[in-house]
């Protein structure tokens, strides 16, 4: 079964600063999508970025940035310029290419420090 | 505006009192799911759809059920609630496999 852990339970970070939140899965599939949420107070699931595991180019979206390493089942999220709005839990989610289910990790507090 | 809606927000009910938790999504997704979450667990689905009268069980379906009778409409029904199925929980829909999943607002139910 595929499993995503994520092993940082909390981090914080200075307010413009870089921060990089990890996120490491287990499948035996080679077609899959990852996926990072953001959770703010408002508890409302936000998308921040999408990664297909074909494509080897890192996904980004401004200050969001992905390290994808497929050979060692990596995907952390970095987040640049940090800004008090990105704090939040952040969830990491995996799914199969042939699969109905997101399986997400435990997830990841953020804090940002002013 | 393209959303997932879920009803109610907010429900505090007591134990075996039948209840049914309402999602409605307006993006013609073919894909909807039911997911708990719980602090410290991350969010763990609970049931899915692929498409009208296909449901499937996830990973903690235990004490739910669901049915897709139309397109838009994924209800979550607890027949007999108890106090470890309190939590916060999320519909989503997703309009492939590969594809984000558009969640509603969330609905956190306590059962006393």
């Amino acid at each position: 079964a595929q499993t995503v852990t994520q092993s940082q339970p909390e981090m914080s970070v200075q307010e413009a600063e870089t921060v990089t939140l990890s996120c490491t899965y287990d499948t035996s599939e080679s077609d899959y999508y990852l996926f990072w949420y953001k959770q703010p107070p408002s508890r409302q699931m936000i998308l921040v970025i999408r990664q297909e595991a074909y494509k080897q180019q890192n996904a980004t979206e401004n200050r969001f940035s992905v390290n994808f390493q497929k050979a060692a089942k990596s995907f952390s999220l970095k987040i640049s310029d940090s800004q008090l709005g990105d704090a939040a839990m952040y969830f990491c989610a995996y799914r199969g290419g042939s699969q109905g289910n997101l399986i997400f990790g435990k997830g990841t507090k953020l804090s940002v420090k002013p | 505006e393209a959303q997932v809606t879920q009803n109610p927000r907010y429900l505090i009910t007591v134990t075996g009192k039948k209840l049914t938790v309402t999602c409605s999504q307006n993006m013609n997704h073919e894909y909807m799911s039911w997911y708990r979450q719980d602090p410290g667990l991350g969010l763990r689905q609970i049931y899915y759809s692929m498409n009208v009268e296909v449901t499937d069980k996830g990973d903690v379906p235990e004490g739910y059920k669901v049915s897709r009778k139309e397109k838009r409409n994924f209800p979550l029904i607890l027949e007999s609630p108890s106090p470890n199925q309190t939590s916060l929980y999320f519909c989503a829909s997703n309009r492939g496999q590969g594809t984000e999943a558009f969640f509603g607002q969330g609905t956190r139910l306590t059962v006393v």
